[in-house]
């Protein structure tokens, strides 16, 4: 049973390209969450999707970025005209349900620097 | 006030030694929480989850008190592949239904020989 896949593993983009980042959760679930982490930081919510739905965006900047997670295939975190400020490691997760107690499965992450 | 609150460390203990980390939240309807551990900037991966009562895992021990706001870990005799940061989260059940964990910044801790 495969785990959290995340791709691609490193991403080199230069200012003002794009970069989309892929995250297929765990077989049976539902439920996607993104996170950043930059250098020397902590992970920070970015945000929280069903299938086909995006129920909490509140971490993600306002501009520039955007996710979704289509009825089929894997969830897309796309960044668009990338900063500096935007190099950091991304985390996918994913959980079964949203109990009290679920826990949340990490994919091996994004590392994107921009040049 | 940040949701959750974490010494970021170093905790530079020798081999053996017995160490604690504690970790505040915020939200005092927080409903769960657990500690993961990440291994330099890899994937978080979950160490255990902390219930009312404690529980206790081998070396590790989880403690939660509700009252003061803070959950805590010991881990007892040391091994150098502990070395690693310790995630503390909190899981809010929100209004909505979902979760949203929040993790602290993490403490770092290193195990001398």
């Amino acid at each position: 049973n495969a785990g959290v896949m995340q791709n691609p593993r490193h991403l080199v983009r230069r200012r003002g390209q794009e970069a989309r980042l892929r995250c297929s959760p765990m077989k049976g679930h539902s439920h996607v969450y993104w996170y950043r982490q930059l250098p020397e930081e902590g992970l920070k919510f970015m945000v929280y999707l069903q299938k086909e739905n995006i129920i909490d965006e509140s971490g993600m900047p306002k501009e520039r970025f955007s996710a979704e997670f289509p009825k089929e295939g894997p969830s897309i975190l796309r960044i668009q005209q990338v900063v500096r400020g935007d190099s950091a490691a991304y985390f996918c997760a994913s959980s079964f349900g949203t109990g009290n107690n679920e826990k949340l499965f990490f994919g091996s992450g994004t590392q994107l620097s921009v040049l | 006030r940040k949701e959750v609150e974490q010494d970021p460390g170093p905790f530079n203990v020798p081999e053996g030694a017995t160490v604690a980390f504690n970790c505040t939240y915020s939200n005092s309807a927080s409903q769960s929480f657990f500690w993961y551990r990440q291994d330099c900037r890899k994937e978080p991966k979950l160490l255990m989850s902390v219930y009312s009562s404690g529980n206790e895992d081998g070396r590790f021990t989880a403690q939660l008190n509700r009252a003061s706001q803070y959950i805590s870990l010991l881990i007892r005799d040391s091994k150098l592949s502990d070395s690693a940061t310790y995630l503390c989260v909190v899981n809010p059940l929100y209004s909505g239904g979902y979760q949203k964990v929040t993790f602290g910044i993490g403490t770092k801790l290193q195990v001398i020989p």
